[in-house]
C-alpha cells in the first residue's frame, strides 16, 4: 500500500527560526511531490511543488527532494505567527493522477 | 471563475436525508477530485473525474455515494441516506490534467461542511 507519512508534531518553533517539516513516501516510482498549508477551518493551498531532487527555493520557503532516501522536506526560514498552520505533504503514485497524502504536521510559531 | 467554488458553504441535514453538494471547477481545468476530511484528520480521497469520465471511484465509501461531471465542468457529489458518520468537510479540487503528472498541481474550493443531526 502506498504510504505517505508525517510526523503529526505539533512542533513548536520559535518566532524568526527556522522551521523543518519532514515527509517520507513508499512509492520509489512517485515523481511530484507537493506541500500544502491548511489554516484551521480552511482549504489546503499550495505552498511549493518539487520534481526533481536537490533543493528547490521560493522566498522564505525551501523544498528539498531526496528521491534515493525517499523523503521530502520543507523549511521556512524566519519564521512568522501566520506560518503557524497545519502542513500536508502530497506525493503522486508512479505516473499516475492521484495524489498520495500525509496526515499533515501541525506548526506552531511562538511569537 | 477564478478559482474552484462549492457549494453550499454549510449544509445541515436529518439522518436519512439525501443531500447534493457542488463543485465548479477552474475554468479549462480537466480533472476534478473529491476528498472528505473529517475534523482533525487528513484527506480523504473519494473520487476522480478526467472530462466526465471518473475512472477512480474506489474512494466511495458505500454505494450511498454518487458522483457526476456534466459538461466537463461541474460535478455534484450525492450522498443518499445520510447517517451521522458522513458529517465532514466534502472538499473538490481540480487541476489542468490528471493525465500530466506535472501538470497536476490541485487547487482546492473553500469546501462543503455538512453536519448530519
Amino acid at each position: 500500500q502506498k504510504e505517505v507519512e508525517q510526523n503529526s508534531g505539533p512542533l513548536s518553533v520559535p518566532e524568526g527560526a527556522i522551521a523543518s517539516l519532514n515527509c517520507t513516501y513508499s512509492d520509489r516510482g512517485s515523481q511530484s511531490f507537493f506541500w500544502y498549508r491548511q489554516y484551521s477551518g480552511k482549504s489546503p493551498e499550495l505552498i511549493m511543488s518539487i520534481y526533481s531532487n536537490g533543493d528547490k527555493e521560493d522566498g522564505r520557503f525551501t523544498a528539498q527532494l531526496n528521491k534515493a532516501s525517499q523523503y521530502v522536506s520543507l523549511l521556512i526560514r524566519d519564521s512568522q505567527p501566520s506560518d503557524s498552520a497545519t502542513y500536508l505533504c502530497a506525493v503522486n503514485v508512479g505516473s499516475n493522477y492521484q495524489l498520495i497524502w500525509g496526515a499533515g504536521t501541525k506548526l506552531i510559531i511562538k511569537p | 471563475g477564478a478559482g474552484v467554488s462549492q457549494s453550499p458553504s454549510n449544509k445541515v441535514t436529518e439522518k436519512g436525508k439525501d443531500v447534493e453538494l457542488r463543485c465548479d471547477p477552474i475554468s479549462g481545468h480537466t480533472a476534478l477530485y473529491w476528498y472528505r476530511q473529517s475534523l482533525g484528520q487528513g484527506l480523504e480521497f473519494l473520487i476522480y473525474f478526467q472530462g466526465n469520465s471518473a475512472p477512480d471511484k474506489s474512494g466511495l465509501p458505500s454505494d450511498r455515494f454518487s458522483a457526476e461531471r456534466t459538461g466537463g465542468s461541474v460535478s455534484t457529489l450525492t450522498i443518499q441516506r445520510t447517517q451521522q458518520e458522513d458529517s465532514a468537510v466534502y472538499l473538490c479540487a481540480s487541476s489542468i490534467s490528471g493525465r500530466a503528472v506535472a501538470k497536476n498541481i490541485q487547487y482546492f474550493g473553500a469546501g462543503t461542511r455538512l453536519s448530519v443531526l
